[in-house]
């Protein structure tokens, strides 16, 4: 079964550059997550989708983040304009099913690293 | 307040002795779940153990088990006979309730170093 696919693995830009990642989850998945893991933290959560509908979205900066799921599959995550700040690897992470259960397990991609110069 | 506290940076052992890692949580639901992930340094965030609020008894998984102690809302991570492969980022995480849309919170992390 193939995994969580993101590219690109990695990104440098310089500030104010706009800059896109993506992300395709495991087959069947109906919930795909991204995260925010600033170095030497934690993974944030930055969107939650499921299926094609925004679940959760209280955590993203959303002036200058977006993010989209097309036809409940692929995903894009954009930044427009980047800052220094936004310097972090994103982690897309996907899970089966479409109602949250507590023993639910989220499945992680490789994630971007971006640099923002 | 931080839902999910390690207070650990980082822990060091040698290989063949057992460690564990902190995790202390906050919540006020009575449902919820826990998990912990291991990051290697190529990033990717594998699943390793999950122990759910009602369950009696602590997860197990391989040279892996999970400390639950409820009533101090603790859930340590337990690895036995530690190899160097080991060697990564854990990170304990939370999923509150039971409804839809709740996605997991992640603690800072501990960074775990095994040698030989």
């Amino acid at each position: 079964e193939a995994g969580v696919a993101q590219s690109p693995r990695y990104k440098i830009i310089e500030k104010r550059q706009s800059v896109a990642f993506w992300c395709n989850p495991i087959s069947g998945h109906a919930t795909l997550y991204w995260y925010q893991q600033i170095l030497g933290q934690g993974p944030k959560l930055l969107i939650q989708f499921q299926n094609n509908g925004v679940v959760d979205d209280s955590q993203l900066p959303k002036d200058r983040f977006s993010a989209e799921r097309l036809k409940g599959v692929d995903s894009t995550l954009k930044i427009q304009p980047a800052k220094l700040e936004d310097s972090a690897v994103y982690l897309c992470a996907s899970s089966f099913r479409a109602a949250a259960a507590t023993n639910e397990k989220l499945f992680f991609g490789s994630g971007t690293q971006l640099s923002v110069l | 307040a931080q839902k999910i506290t390690q207070t650990q940076p980082g822990m060091f052992v040698q290989e063949k002795e057992a460690v564990t890692l902190d995790c202390t949580y906050d919540t006020s639901d009575q449902s919820y779940g826990l998990f912990w992930y291991k990051q290697p340094s190529s990033g990717e965030m594998i699943f390793l153990i999950y122990q759910g609020s009602y369950d009696e008894q602590n997860a197990t998984e391989g040279r892996y088990s999970l400390n639950f102690q409820k009533a101090r809302k603790s859930a340590n991570l337990v690895i036995s006979a530690s190899q160097l492969g080991d060697s990564a980022m854990y990170f304990c995480a939370m999923r509150e309730g039971w409804q839809a849309g709740t996605a997991l919170i992640f603690g800072k992390g501990t960074t775990l170093s095994v040698s030989s």
